[in-house]
C-alpha cells in the first residue's frame, strides 16, 4: 500500500531533550516536506527536500533540522525542543507537481 | 494580507443542502489549486484539484476557479453528516504549496 509513515505518533518530552521524528514513504517520491499545524495558523511548512541531499527552509525553520540521505526517509530533528514547538506535525511527499500525500501526523508536547 | 484566505467558520448546513466553501489568494502567478479535507486529529486528504478557469466536477464535489478574481471555491452537493470536517484550500506557485487555515463545515441531520 502506498503510504507515508511517521513515528512516533505521540510524544511528550521535556525542554532541551533532543528528539527525532522519522518519516518514510514507499512511493519513490522525490519531494518531501514537513509541516506543523497550530490552531488558527493552519499548516505551515518547516523544511522541504527536492531530492536526496537537497533540502531547503520553509516558512518556519527555526529550531528544526532535517536530512535526506535516502530518497524514502526524511527525518525531522529538534536539537533542543522548547514549549513553543508543541504542535501537530505532518510529513508529506509527492512526485513532481502531482498530488501530495500526508503522513498520519505526530502530536508533540514539549513541557 | 494572508497569501491564502478562508473563512474559519463554522459553516453549518442541513443534510441534503449544498455547502459552499470559498478561498481567495494573493499571488496572481499561482498555478494550481487544491481542496483538502481534514477530519479532526487526522491528516489532510486531497479531494479536488483544479488548474484552469471554470468548473470541475467529481461526484458530489465541484471546484470553481476564477483567476481574474483570485478566487476558488468548493461546492458540496447533497451534504452528508460525514462531510463534517475542516476543508483546506491550498495554492501552488512553482514548487511551494501554501495552505489556508481552513473552513470548518458542520452538516446537521
Amino acid at each position: 500500500e502506498a503510504q507515508v509513515t511517521q513515528n512516533p505518533r505521540y510524544l511528550i518530552t521535556v525542554t532541551g531533550k533532543k528528539l527525532t521524528v522519522t518519516c518514510s514513504q514507499n512511493m519513490n517520491h522525490e519531494y518531501m516536506s514537513w509541516y506543523r499545524q497550530d490552531p488558527g495558523l493552519g499548516l505551515r511548512q518547516i523544511y522541504y527536500s527536492m531530492n536526496v541531499e537537497v533540502t531547503d527552509k520553509g516558512d518556519v525553520p527555526e529550531g528544526y533540522k532535517v536530512s535526506r540521505k535516502e530518497k524514502r526517509n526524511f527525518p525531522l530533528i529538534l536539537e533542543s525542543p522548547s514549549p513553543n514547538q508543541t504542535s501537530l506535525y505532518f510529513c508529506a511527499s509527492r512526485l513532481g507537481l502531482a498530488r501530495q500525500f500526508f503522513g498520519p501526523g505526530t502530536r508533540l508536547t514539549v513541557l | 494580507q494572508k497569501e491564502v484566505e478562508q473563512n474559519s467558520g463554522p459553516l453549518s448546513v442541513p443534510e441534503g443542502a449544498i455547502a459552499s466553501l470559498n478561498c481567495t489568494y494573493s499571488d496572481r502567478g499561482s498555478q494550481s489549486f487544491f481542496w483538502y479535507r481534514q477530519y479532526s486529529g487526522k491528516s489532510p486528504e486531497l479531494i479536488m484539484f483544479i488548474y484552469s478557469n471554470g468548473d470541475k466536477e467529481d461526484g458530489r464535489f465541484t471546484a470553481q476557479l476564477n483567476k481574474a478574481s483570485q478566487y476558488v471555491s468548493l461546492l458540496i452537493r447533497d451534504s452528508q453528516p460525514s462531510d463534517s470536517a475542516t476543508y483546506l484550500c491550498a495554492v501552488r506557485n512553482t514548487d511551494k504549496l501554501i495552505f489556508g487555515t481552513g473552513t470548518r463545515l458542520q452538516v446537521f441531520p
